[in-house]
């Protein structure tokens, strides 16, 4: 079935380091690859998408890369800073619906 | 422009008895999408509906069901509570065609 993995589960860099958290999806038909923070008591807020017709999108410190032979994509933060603590989900999803296939998320620490 | 709402935003039930999460999407957004989110199944999809209709179902039991007004607000229900359908229920809205979800702050049900 539709399946999105996603590593690691936690992810410990001091401040001003890099952070790359990586997914592989199952599903061919996936053409929409979005990724979400999620701090405590919210809801997962969208912090950058890609589409399958773009190799790479880029805003400010936050990157994705999407390579569609191997499935797979990544998300990549510069410079992190302590308030990008949280947990970062990836998800896939198909042309014409809102169902997403959620990873299994990755809790970023950035430390001071 | 006010976002999705979801209320209430936290519940206690018993064992046995049913509860109604209610979800108002960003004005103007004709999908709803409904997910539950629980430390060891991540976050998971129930269903989704666009235009007052079931687009897509997850897989959970028939007492998960939800519906959809013609203003767009949603409900979704979950008949003869067990404990393990205690987590985080989140609904997410968007205008249609491929663009991006945005979700609410959730509502946390405890099945005690």
């Amino acid at each position: 079935g539709e399946n999105v993995e996603q590593h690691p589960s936690t992810l410990s860099v001091q401040e001003g380091d890099s952070a790359v958290i990586k997914c592989t999806y199952s599903d061919s038909a996936s053409n929409y690859f979005p990724w979400y923070k999620q701090e405590l008591g919210k809801g997962p807020q969208l912090i950058i998408d890609i589409r399958s017709n773009v190799g790479e999108k880029k805003d400010q410190r936050i990157a994705v890369t999407l390579n569609k032979t191997a499935k797979h994509f990544s998300l990549h933060i510069t410079e992190t800073q302590p308030e990008d603590s949280a947990v970062y989900f990836c998800a896939a999803r198909a042309p014409g619906t809102y169902k997403y296939i959620f990873g299994t998320g990755t809790r970023l620490k950035v430390l001071a | 422009k006010a976002g999705v709402t979801q209320t209430p935003r936290y519940l206690i039930k018993t064992r046995g008895q049913q509860v109604t999460l209610s979800c108002s999407p960003i004005s103007g957004h004709r999908s709803v999408s409904w997910y539950q989110q629980t430390p060891g199944q991540g976050l998971q999809f129930l269903f989704e509906y666009f235009s007052e209709t079931q687009r897509n179902k997850g897989n959970f039991p028939g007492r998960f069901s939800g519906r959809q007004f013609s203003n767009s607000r949603s409900e979704m229900n979950v008949s003869t509570l067990e404990l393990g359908d205690s987590a985080l229920y989140l609904c997410a809205s968007g205008p249609g065609g491929n663009t991006e979800a945005f979700f609410g702050q959730g509502t946390r049900l405890t099945v005690v």
